[in-house]
């Protein structure tokens, strides 16, 4: 089955203690993305990857690191979590450029609440 | 003032309506993408385009690149229509594709 596979689902920690979100996709996909949700604010990018070892800066990079070593993996790191960072994270993947049937496919979410 | 903008916020319809929801961007874009987010938090891709009119099923969504504006059509609305839909547009910078988001527009139809 394709999907895009997000641990933990849900996470409480606290403020400074380092925590990795991990993001798995088997769809051979290039594409691979990190987005958070807040109330008011919708839905707002993180980084991104086009290929391997290719990531880029979203809206809202600030705070967060990623690595993509493998196409399949795309992790999000918070290396010193704050309050501010409480939030409903997605990972998503998807292709881009392939033809017309381009699209993004949604993890289900987690769920991070820093005290 | 967000680079993506929709409307209207919040729709409420009878059952059979047509809906219409409305994107409009005021940058250069390569691709711009319909979601729609489920009452439980989940998110799945509607649509993709770059340019003209894509229809899936009861949905529709058309673009017009010169006006810088979208649209996404649902015909025959059904109570599973309610939901958010969001339209986000894909930014290139330097062969990256950054992916903006508008802040969603919240569907409800009534039986």
């Amino acid at each position: 089955e394709a999907q895009v596979t997000q641990n933990p689902r849900y996470l409480i920690t606290v403020t400074g203690k380092k925590l990795t979100v991990t993001c798995s996709q088997n769809m051979n996909h290039e594409y691979m993305s990190w987005y958070r949700q807040d109330p008011g604010l919708g839905l707002r990018q993180i980084y991104y990857s086009m290929n391997v070892e290719v990531t880029d800066k979203g809206d809202v990079p600030e705070g967060y690191k990623v690595s993509r070593k493998e196409k399949r993996n795309f992790p999000l790191i918070l290396e010193s979590p704050s309050p501010n960072q409480t939030s409903l994270y997605f990972c998503a993947s998807g292709t881009w450029g392939k033809d017309d049937t381009d699209t993004q496919y949604f993890g289900p979410g987690t769920r991070l609440t820093v005290l | 003032k967000n680079e993506v903008e929709q409307s209207p916020q919040n729709l409420t319809a009878q059952e059979g309506e047509f809906i219409t929801i409305n994107c409009s961007y005021s940058v250069g874009i390569s691709a711009l993408h319909w979601l729609q987010q489920h009452p439980g938090g989940g998110i799945v891709s509607l649509f993709m385009l770059s340019s003209g009119k894509k229809k899936h099923g009861r949905l529709i969504a058309t673009i017009n690149i010169q006006e810088k504006h979208s649209s996404l059509h649902i015909t025959a609305s059904h109570p599973r229509d309610s939901a958010v839909y969001i339209c986000a547009v894909y930014i290139s910078n330097f062969g990256n594709e950054k992916l903006t988001f508008g802040t969603g527009t919240r569907l409800t139809i009534i039986p």
